[in-house]
């Protein structure tokens, strides 16, 4: 499989669940990002990882807490979340600092 | 605050007509550019980078970058029905900006047959 992977596709979770999104990229790049994609607002960038190290985090509540194990692999662990935080949430990775790719994207209901 | 502006649109253009959409940001000291496609549904698709100042062309798309007014625009040549979808601009800061892209809210394109 190539690209950028990310499961499940879509989720429906109550705000007392704990759930966890993965995202795997085939494309050999060293920086993997997730982003947040709300109606009628910009991508909003939640983490940045490169190389496994986490190197930016645009203030985002505690109930989401990335976890990098490899440059490979991305996951974002979800707990007692509210319903403003349903969404599509999708992960990218790069080769470099510039040109991004995105995964098809998990699309979260908060009931 | 780093501000990427697109109008929403949406922007209707009839088949084969050039499609241009347009891009402003606030950083003057924004060293890269990008466009990307959405459809509905899916997620951004990287169609285009620019990093220079003037035109890149690549098959009916066409990126122009202007440093000095702060602008960077897309035209779509010869515009298909399956052009329609978002599209949204993205900038990045200088080297020591780190890993972030700025994305604007993007601009809707229809494009009818």
């Amino acid at each position: 499989e190539t690209g950028v992977t990310q499961t499940p596709r879509h989720l429906v979770m109550g705000m007392t669940n704990k759930k966890s999104l993965k995202c795997e990229q085939h494309l050999g790049h060293n920086a993997m990002y997730w982003y947040k994609q709300s109606a009628k607002k910009p991508l909003e960038l939640m983490f940045v990882y490169n190389f496994k190290e986490q190197t930016e985090n645009n203030s985002v509540p505690s109930r989401f807490s990335p976890e990098c194990p490899n440059s490979s692999h991305l996951f974002l662990h979800l707990h007692t979340l509210q319903p403003e935080d349903s969404a599509l949430y999708l992960c990218a990775s790069s080769p470099n600092s510039y040109e991004q790719y995105f995964g098809p994207g998990t699309r979260l209901t908060v009931t | 605050q780093k501000e990427v502006e697109q109008n929403s649109g949406p922007l209707s253009v009839p088949e084969g007509a050039i499609a241009s959409l347009n891009c402003t940001y606030s950083d003057r000291g924004s060293q890269s550019f990008f466009w990307y496609r959405q459809y509905s549904g899916k997620s951004p698709e990287l169609i285009m980078s620019i990093y220079s100042n003037g035109d890149k062309e690549d098959g009916r798309f066409t990126a122009q970058l202007n440093k000095a007014s702060q602008y960077v625009s897309l035209l779509i040549r010869d515009s298909q029905p399956s052009d329609s979808a978002t599209y949204l601009c993205a900038v990045k800061g200088n080297s020591n900006s780190g890993y972030a892209l700025n994305f604007g809210k993007g601009t809707s394109l229809l494009v009818t047959p």
